[in-house]
């Protein structure tokens, strides 16, 4: 089946503008989280849904950062104002429920911030 | 001290040789541990995940898990240069905390 899908996979926009990034799971999967990747980390957690609610945003780095699920299935991570320090690779991953079960990892979203 | 260390390399071996990637971790609390494999510019793949005490093989990947040491390891057998990678060794803590906490990753390179 299909897998994890992001958009758009690269994002190139200036300082001080608005960014939204989107996530659609694998079919079926109530559980969906966003990390973010710099050049040489591995993946820094941001937010986990399940369902329609946040179950855990203790990983967003400030108010600029919020995150939606309004039917339990898409995503969509909206930045405001973005800054230099923005820039990263954007991951969406799913899983079945949560639990310790395997998350799959999405493409990602590459984000500039000139 | 990270939550989640490991040795960034490159850890550079020659194809057919066995590669040993290492991972340890704070939180003595954490129930399930996983590798990623990535390759530059693209997403991590799961490669393996282990949950208790011991080894788990899964064909040229076995996974070693030592709670009592906080210490997790992947063993690549007969390593070929498509194994050439970031491997991400990432932990999922204790009851309702789902999110996965990854290391840095090591960079392994196969050599001809």
């Amino acid at each position: 089946g299909a897998g994890v899908s992001q958009t758009p996979s690269n994002k190139v926009t200036e300082k001080g503008k608005y960014v939204e990034l989107r996530c659609d799971p694998i079919s079926g999967h109530t559980a969906l989280y966003w990390y973010r990747q710099s050049l040489g980390q591995g993946p820094e957690f941001l937010i986990y849904f399940q369902g329609t609610g946040a179950a855990d945003d203790s990983g967003l780095p400030n108010d600029r950062f919020f995150a939606v699920r309004p039917e339990g299935s898409v995503s969509t991570l909206k930045i405001q104002r973005t800054e230099r320090g923005d820039s990263a690779v954007y991951l969406c991953a799913s899983s079945v429920s949560g639990g310790a079960e395997t998350q799959y990892f999405g493409p990602g979203t590459r984000l500039l911030v000139l | 001290q990270k939550e989640v260390e490991q040795n960034s390399g490159p850890l550079s071996v020659p194809e057919g040789a066995i590669a040993s990637l290492n991972c340890t971790y704070s939180d003595r609390g954490s129930q399930s541990f996983f590798w990623y494999r990535q390759y530059s510019g693209k997403s991590p793949e799961l490669i393996m995940s282990i949950y208790s005490n011991g080894d788990k093989e899964d064909g040229r990947f076995t996974a070693q898990l030592n709670k009592a040491s906080q210490y997790v390891s992947l063993l690549i057998r007969d390593s070929q240069p498509s194994d050439s990678a970031t491997y991400l060794c990432a932990v999922k803590g204790y009851g309702t905390a789902s999110k996965l906490t990854f290391g840095t990753g090591t960079r392994l390179q196969v050599t001809l």
